[in-house]
């Protein structure tokens, strides 16, 4: 089993759709948490890092769940631009595990 | 400033040959972290420094497998008698400080092994 689960999708929704990606981890040693965005053929950038008490960052919600081992991402308003892989992080000291990625297309 | 460069961006090696991958990190972070990333897949975790010191190798497929950053900045991957299997595009990261810290990545090395 891997340390960090994620659905690989494809999402495919319409602009202006609300979705929400969900990303599941094993080790419950670990301390930080975020999520990567990953364009095709580029490399992993920071999306956001995830808060126990969760965070907003504009159409952003990132929520954690320490108990059930759970992570999760919403996107409001989604624009054509939000299309990409996103990528669940999870970290233990210096170790960082990703997860495989969702991918996401926003169609028109 | 320049982010993390990485070179070559693109190694085409016949199976058993050697190659080096290089990574230049953004100045003055202190970690850096190499992954290997297949198609469709996530980044896998190889190895970890922290200035010149390896201290997590665990990740590292086989003893085929070398990293090095002998001066705390810019690290050296190679790859010895290469695989078909080693085909993958090889991730630099680094980042500010020993933990928790975003990571800053460079636009890989894509590695075709024929």
């Amino acid at each position: 089993r891997k340390e960090v689960e994620q659905d690989p999708g494809p999402f495919n929704v319409p602009e202006g759709a609300t979705v929400a990606f969900n990303c599941t981890y094993s080790n419950s040693a670990s301390q930080s948490f975020f999520w990567y965005r990953q364009d095709c053929r580029k490399e992993p950038k920071l999306l956001m890092s995830v808060y126990s008490s969760g965070n907003e960052d504009g159409r952003f919600t990132a929520q954690l769940n320490r108990a059930s081992q759970y992570i999760s991402l919403l996107i409001r308003d989604s624009k054509l631009s939000d299309s990409a892989t996103y990528l669940c992080v999870v970290n233990k000291v210096n170790d960082m595990r990703f997860g495989a990625g969702t991918r996401l297309t926003v169609k028109p | 400033g320049a982010g993390v460069s990485q070179s070559p961006r693109y190694k085409v090696a016949k199976r058993g040959q050697d190659v080096a991958l290089r990574c230049d990190p953004i100045s003055g972070h202190v970690s850096l972290f190499w992954y290997q990333q297949a198609l469709g897949q996530g980044p896998e975790f190889l190895t970890y420094f922290q200035n010149e010191a390896q201290l997590d190798k665990s990740g590292l497929p086989s003893d085929r497998f070398f990293a090095e950053r002998p001066e705390g900045s810019v690290s050296t991957l190679k790859i010895q008698r290469t695989q078909q299997e080693d085909s993958a595009v090889y991730l630099c990261a680094s980042s500010l400080g020993t933990s928790g810290y975003e990571q800053y990545f460079g636009p890989g090395t894509r590695l075709t092994v024929t």
